[in-house]
């Protein structure tokens, strides 16, 4: 199964509304980080937050680690048009390499 | 730094024949990493390579599937017999250290017809 699960799947709000998203994973780790995918693009890193932080901000991003809940959440404040993609996060539970999950699609309407 | 180059950027061919694609990772990553993905099946680790060594290819699909990384600014991947359910976009990444963060290329968009 999957190290790194979002929730939800799929996200519609609008414009200036904020979207967090959720991950859940299984076991111990180093790391976390975030990455966003526009339809057609590469994934692209957003964020990396490590396992002895509880919080990390960039931007219109916020980022909480919760590791006694082996879990995380990224916030989009303000949301833009722009913002629509998909956003993954990853895990280093593996040791040598990331572990994606299945990714949450974000739409924001105008 | 031009990121992660790949190419083509689509690929259109016909089952049964050869198809390479191209990756130029960032100069001075040491690990770069095939990725597969599709809407069935998601974002698939293929295989990844640390220091042009091959280290996991578990995700490799089939035999017809190969990856090589001859020197540190330059791996490909290859299937000969192309089928159509190897359609997919196809992504190379790097990293300096497996874990940290990755930069992606814009991918191969292959079609197999």
């Amino acid at each position: 199964s999957q190290q790194g699960e979002e929730d939800p799947q799929a996200l519609s709000i609008q414009e200036g509304e904020n979207a967090t998203m959720n991950c859940s994973y299984k076991t111990s780790i180093n790391n976390l980080q975030w990455y966003r995918q526009n339809s057609g693009r590469g994934l692209v890193h957003l964020i990396l937050i490590r396992s002895n932080e509880r919080e990390k901000h960039s931007g219109r991003l916020r980022v909480t680690l919760d590791t006694s809940k082996k879990s995380s959440s990224l916030l989009i404040t303000a949301s833009r048009a722009a913002d629509t993609a998909s956003y993954f996060c990853a895990t280093d539970a593996s040791g040598s390499r990331l572990t994606f999950g299945e990714g949450t699609q974000l739409t924001v309407n105008p | 730094d031009a990121g992660v180059i790949q190419s083509p950027r689509h690929e259109v061919t016909e089952m049964g024949q050869e198809v390479t694609l191209r990756c130029k990772p960032i100069s001075g990553h040491d690990y770069l990493f095939w990725y597969r993905q599709t809407m069935m099946r998601g974002l698939e680790l293929l295989i990844y390579f640390n220091n042009n060594v091959p280290i996991d290819d578990s995700g490799m699909p089939e035999d017809r599937f190969s990856a090589k990384m001859p020197n540190a600014s330059f791996s490909t991947l290859k299937i000969q017999p192309s089928e159509p359910r190897d359609s997919a976009v196809y992504f190379c990444a790097s990293s300096l250290l497996g874990v940290s963060r990755y930069t992606f290329g814009s991918g191969t968009r292959l079609t197999v017809v």
